[in-house]
């Protein structure tokens, strides 16, 4: 696609269910992140896929927060037993192979609510 | 750690000012540097970034960013403001090596009639 492409855009779930959040970078890209953004905490971090190599996880929150990302494309935030404090806009991001300063494009982001 | 500080939360000018939105960030070897806004249940747009060469870059929409080493700054501005430009601005810092990029706080601009 021409950008990377968040679904759903917006999630409502009762505490205590698992929700899956999917991302699709754009084509090509190898690099793929998550952030997530939650109000007055900025961009919180959450984990960096590379081409092959082992994600960066250290900032996932807690063991309840999962990700994968098959045939180094789509990606799957997952959060188990979710909790209020979960509710936040999660942001997946992908950039091109190359050096440090190509940018890092985004998708619109998934509004996740726990009630 | 990399670590990146917007001063102001919260700016607001009049329209037709001039927009000033402030970064810092804390390395010892200059990273990768980028300004990205959100506009309002948007993601994140990409302004302008600082790779390598010249200091002032130029972004979109007429902004432009420029690059002290010595002051570890990388402070956006717009010579003067249109309403359109209401939004939230991100200042974003990646080490030389190709990893996450690590967010300042967010500065939300509001451009008042």
């Amino acid at each position: 696609g021409a950008g990377v492409s968040q679904s759903p855009s917006n999630k409502v779930t009762e505490k205590g269910k698992d929700v899956e959040l999917r991302c699709d970078p754009i084509s090509g890209h190898t690099a793929l992140y998550w952030y997530r953004q939650s109000l007055g905490q900025g961009l919180e971090f959450l984990i960096y896929f590379q081409g092959n190599s082992a994600p960066d996880k250290s900032g996932l929150p807690s063991d309840r927060f999962s990700a994968e990302r098959t045939g180094g494309s789509v990606s799957t935030l997952t959060i188990q037993r979710t909790q209020q404090e979960d509710s936040a806009v999660y942001l997946c991001a992908s950039s091109s192979p190359g050096q440090g300063g190509t940018e890092a494009f985004f998708g619109q982001g998934t509004r996740l609510t726990v009630v | 750690a990399q670590s990146v500080t917007q001063l102001g939360s919260h700016v607001s000018v009049s329209e037709g000012a001039l927009v000033l939105l402030r970064c810092n960030y804390s390395s010892s070897v200059p990273p990768y540097l980028f300004w990205y806004v959100q506009y309002p249940n948007q993601g994140l747009q990409l302004l302008l970034k600082y790779t390598t060469g010249a200091t002032l870059v130029k972004g979109i929409n007429g902004f432009e960013a420029e690059f002290k080493k010595s002051e570890t700054s990388f402070h956006l501005t717009k010579p003067s403001a249109h309403m359109s430009d209401a939004a939230e601005y991100f200042c974003a810092a990646r080490p030389g090596s190709a990893r996450q990029l690590t967010f300042g706080s967010g500065t939300q601009l509001t451009v008042l009639p």
